[in-house]
C-alpha cells in the first residue's frame, strides 16, 4: 500500500464508449500525476497538477481530458479512445511539483480499447 | 534529446549480486531515482542519488557519476521477490522527470 488507489483496476471499452479513471492519495500530497505506461517503453507523463492547478500537459490527444477538484482526488476522463490507447495507466503524487522528491505510485488500471 | 539507456532485460541466481547500469543524457541533472515495479503492481521507490558515490539501503546499494551519465543498482543476497523490473529516473534542469524503459530481472533459484 503506497497510500494512492486507483478505480478501476481493469476497464475494456469500446472506441466510442465514454469512461473516466480515479485516482485517490491519503498522504496530503499536492502534487498529482497521470503517466502512461505501455509495454517496453518509458513512463510517459501526460498531466500534472499542483494545488489543484495544472501545470504540464505533454501533448496529449483531447480525448483524454483530466480533473482535479481537490488535492486528493484526480480524475481522467476518456472518450472516442483508440486502440493504440490500451495501456497501464498510473497515478502518482509527492509533496510539491517540480522538486525532488520522490513520487509515490498507484496500482495503476490496466485499459484495454476494443 | 533527452534519453536513459538501461538493459531490457537481466538474469540472476538466487543469493548471488547482480549490477543493473543506468546511462543518461538530459539536459541538466537534479538528481537520479530508481524505482522497483513487480508485475501488475505499482512502482516503488529505493534509492535517490544527487552526488556521486554510493548510497546503501541495506542489500540494494545505487551509485552515481555525474561526470560520466552512468548510475547502477546493486542488489546483493538475491532473493526470488526481487524478480521484477528496475526502471531508472532522471530529474532534468526543468525538474521534469525523464525515465527508462526499466530492466526486467529474472532470478532463477
Amino acid at each position: 500500500e503506497t497510500g494512492v488507489t486507483q478505480t478501476p483496476r481493469h476497464l475494456v471499452m469500446g472506441m466510442t464508449n465514454k469512461k473516466s479513471l480515479k485516482c485517490e492519495q491519503h498522504l496530503g500530497h499536492n502534487a498529482m500525476y497521470w503517466y502512461k505506461q505501455s509495454a517496453k517503453k518509458p513512463l510517459e507523463l501526460m498531466f500534472v497538477y499542483n494545488f489543484k492547478e495544472q501545470t504540464e500537459n505533454n501533448s496529449v490527444p483531447s480525448r483524454f481530458s483530466p480533473e482535479c477538484p481537490n488535492s486528493s482526488h484526480l480524475f481522467l476522463h476518456l472518450h472516442t479512445l483508440q486502440p493504440e490507447d490500451s495501456a497501464l495507466y498510473l497515478c502518482a503524487s509527492s509533496p510539491l511539483a517540480g522538486e525532488s522528491y520522490e513520487q509515490y505510485f498507484g496500482p495503476g488500471t490496466r485499459l484495454t480499447v476494443t | 534529446g533527452q534519453n536513459i539507456d538501461q538493459p531490457t532485460e537481466m538474469t540472476a541466481t538466487e543469493g548471488a549480486i547482480v549490477q543493473i547500469n543506468c546511462t543518461y543524457q538530459t539536459s541538466g541533472f537534479n538528481g537520479l531515482f530508481w524505482y522497483q515495479q513487480h508485475a501488475g503492481e505499482a512502482p516503488t521507490f529505493l534509492s535517490y542519488n544527487v552526488l556521486d558515490g554510493l548510497e546503501e539501503k541495506g542489500r540494494f546499494s545505487s551509485f552515481l557519476s555525474r561526470s560520466k551519465g552512468y548510475s547502477y543498482l546493486l542488489l546483493k543476497e538475491l532473493q526470488m521477490k526481487d524478480s521484477a523490473s528496475y526502471l531508472c529516473a532522471v530529474r532534468d534542469s526543468n525538474y521534469q522527470l525523464i525515465w527508462g524503459a526499466g530492466t526486467k530481472l529474472i532470478i532463477k533459484p
